[in-house]
């Protein structure tokens, strides 16, 4: 199975802030990656797919990159809603798994 | 706009089956593939399974057989039974919809979620 890890698993910004999300899969997936943010009690929202294409309705203030083994999520100019966890997964190959979560919280 | 709207039984005992349906509204219910995943309580996303038209099924091994998907197209819905669960079955169950011919196949919409706690 393929494996998925985050760094860091929590990370402190502060309003205005680029932060950098990283993503490390156990082998090569291509760009079957996506980015989902997931606030507090609520249902996750897709933001990015395919490593790099930003979702229908999603602010260009986020951004994917990466390819292979590799990927980054990006997030410019932080604004308070985007406080939240955040969850790589690789669609590649089942069983598609998740990465284990990036907390970002308000400095 | 779609929508998926799900229902099932909240409080199991051990060794009980889970039983979840997800109706999907407002969209084409042969175009995509429908997925199951999991959250136990504060911890991260587990894929459980999906389906797709021609109800071809995959699932997680790490559930060792005990999970099988299902739909009924005529209802646009699909639904999730897990047998024999216990305690770490406990987690709030997702349905969500997936484009295959979206680059990188993602998870795109899904429904408002299902808390499931097994106990004695």
């Amino acid at each position: 199975d393929i494996q998925m890890t985050q760094s860091p698993s929590s990370l402190s910004a502060s309003v205005g802030d680029r932060v950098n999300i990283t993503c490390r899969a156990s082998q090569s997936i291509t760009n079957s990656l996506n980015w989902y943010q997931q606030k507090p009690g609520k249902v996750p929202k897709l933001l990015i797919y395919g490593a790099s294409s930003l979702q229908s309705g999603v602010p260009s203030r986020f951004s994917g990159s990466g390819s292979g083994t590799d990927f980054t999520l990006s997030i410019t100019s932080l604004q308070p809603d985007d406080f939240a966890t955040y969850y790589c997964q690789q669609s590649y190959i089942t069983p598609y798994a998740f990465g284990q979560g990036t907390k970002l919280e308000i400095k | 706009q779609v929508q998926l709207h799900q229902w099932g039984a909240g409080l199991l005992k051990p060794s009980e089956t889970l039983s979840l349906t997800c109706a999907v509204f407002g969209g084409s219910f042969n175009d995509y593939y429908w997925t199951w995943i999991r959250q136990p309580p504060g911890k991260g996303l587990e894929w459980i399974g999906d389906i797709n038209p021609s109800g071809r099924t995959n699932y997680n091994p790490s559930l060792r057989s005990r999970a099988t998907t299902s739909m009924a197209t005529s209802k646009n819905q699909f639904s999730l039974r897990l047998t024999s669960v216990t305690a770490a079955d406990t987690a709030i169950y997702y349905c969500a919809r997936s484009p295959p011919l979206l680059t990188g196949t993602p998870f795109d919409c899904w429904g408002q979620g299902t808390l499931v706690t097994v106990s004695s």
